[in-house]
């Protein structure tokens, strides 16, 4: 099962909107509304930020938000705040019943 | 509050084995399909397996299949990883995470623990 594909990096200058894509196929991102968003500082452990697709868990600022075309999903970040550097993972449930992850994304604030 | 704790992280040589568990708290444990997930050393994150709420389903990535064993005591709220046949490319932090039944999400995380295997 081959990585999905997210760009390296990403930036943008705090209260601007920034979005990362997570490119799969028809086999994981594509065939399921199963797409995950994770954030994760150095040094810590990764927290969920969005779920299948477009949904926030409780606690998680409205400042981000999910979509899906097609093979690809997208995160957006809006209002960029400065604590909102870090690295951003995407996750896709597949056709064999596994879980991939994208190659992740660091965001950095100007 | 939802807490999850690995430990048994460690040096071993190639082709050494060792197992990793993770203790949970704050959420009724055996309703939880639960996960591994590793990270490599200025890596990302890859998915390694998981198993059902009752352990009667179990799936592995093609990298560790084989070679690890995901397994769970739910009367102990705790999963484990036993992992043989170590190479160097298996140096990672090792996460637990929940994922809920019919859900595909991974929302609660451990800490991590180390594994570096290494001569």
């Amino acid at each position: 099962q081959s990585a999905l594909t997210q760009p390296a990096s990403v930036s943008g200058s705090p209260g601007q909107s920034i979005t990362i894509s997570c490119t799969g196929t028809s086999s994981d991102v594509g065939g399921y509304n199963y797409v995950s968003w994770y954030q994760q500082h150095p040094g810590k452990a990764p927290k969920l930020m969005i779920y299948d697709v477009s949904n926030r868990p409780s606690g998680v600022s409205n400042r981000f938000s999910g979509s899906k075309s097609g093979n690809t999903a997208s995160l957006t970040i809006s209002g960029l705040q400065a604590e909102d550097e870090a690295d951003y993972y995407c996750s896709s449930y597949t056709s064999s019943s596994t879980h991939v992850f994208g190659t992740g994304t660091k965001v950095t604030v100007l | 509050q939802v807490q999850l704790v690995e430990s048994g992280g460690g040096l071993v040589k190639p082709g050494g084995s060792l197992r990793l568990s993770c203790a949970a708290s704050g959420f009724t444990f055996s309703d939880y399909y639960m996960s591994w997930i590793r990270q490599a050393p200025g890596k990302g994150l890859e998915w390694v397996s998981y198993i059902s709420s009752s352990g009667s389903t179990i799936y592995y990535a093609d990298s560790v299949k084989g070679r690890f064993t995901i397994s769970r005591d739910n009367a102990k709220n705790s999963l484990y990883l036993q992992m043989n046949s170590l190479r160097a490319e298996d140096t990672a932090v090792y996460y637990c995470a929940t994922r809920p039944y019919s859900n595909f999400k991974f929302d609660y995380w451990g800490q991590g623990t180390l594994v570096t295997v290494s001569s």
